[in-house]
């Protein structure tokens, strides 16, 4: 049962460069969402998905674009990247929204922005 | 905007001494989750409060939830080394019912 997986664990770009961050889960959950982490300052939301078909911005979703390709995958895009999005970035997915069930974390992403 | 604040920012203790952090949120909140991360890993779930006044224990940490439910605690007794990590306190987010805000962290040392 591999849970959530993401891909890739590491990335360097360049500014100016896109990609995009993908994120798996097998657990049947209904909600996923994608958290970046930076020192001092926590986990703080960029996008979530409440369910397939529904996604909603968080605390920080500037310069971030997601898509719900079906129940079980959602991708971060990063159109234009940044300095400032240098980070680590987690994947997390619940049952039935973060309220009633515990969230379900990837590895993480760790991204480098030049 | 809501805010989940924790306090203290990092704690550094000597093996056997305990340990509290404490999660504060600016507005009243329905539940609150703890989570645990070990250095270079992911957040992993640790409990979860409900009630106010709430007292969970696992073993040899002990979880509190507030009278007013602004506020929780999380109490480790005579520490390990294997409770090094950041914890995490989380709460839903403001007139959302899927948004999990997580506060700031307590990343504790311990010193064999």
């Amino acid at each position: 049962n591999a849970g959530v997986t993401q891909t890739p664990k590491f990335q360097v770009l360049k500014t100016g460069q896109s990609m995009t961050l993908q994120c798996a889960q097998d657990m049947n959950h209904n909600s996923m969402y994608w958290y970046r982490q930076d020192p001092g300052m926590g986990l703080r939301l960029i996008y979530y998905s409440a369910s397939e078909g529904t996604t909603d911005k968080g605390e920080v979703p500037n310069g971030y674009n997601v898509s719900r390709l079906n129940k079980r995958e959602f991708s971060l895009r990063l159109e234009s990247a940044a300095p400032s999005q240098t980070s680590v970035y987690f994947c997390a997915s619940s049952r039935a929204g973060g309220l009633d069930s515990p969230l379900h974390f990837g590895n993480g992403t760790r991204l480098t922005v030049t | 905007g809501q805010q989940v604040m924790q306090i203290p920012q990092y704690q550094h203790v000597q093996e056997g001494e305990d340990f509290t952090t404490y999660c504060n949120s600016s507005t009243t909140l329905s539940n609150i989750q703890w989570y645990k991360q070990r250095p270079g890993g992911h957040p992993v779930f640790l409990i979860q409060l409900v009630k106010s006044g709430e007292v969970k224990k696992q073993k040899r940490l002990t979880f509190q939830f507030g009278e007013a439910k602004k506020n929780s605690s999380l109490h480790i007794t005579a520490t390990q080394t294997t409770d090094v990590g950041t914890y995490f306190c989380a709460g839903p987010g403001r007139g959302a019912t899927n948004k999990l805000i997580f506060g700031t962290g307590t990343l504790l040392a311990v010193q064999p």
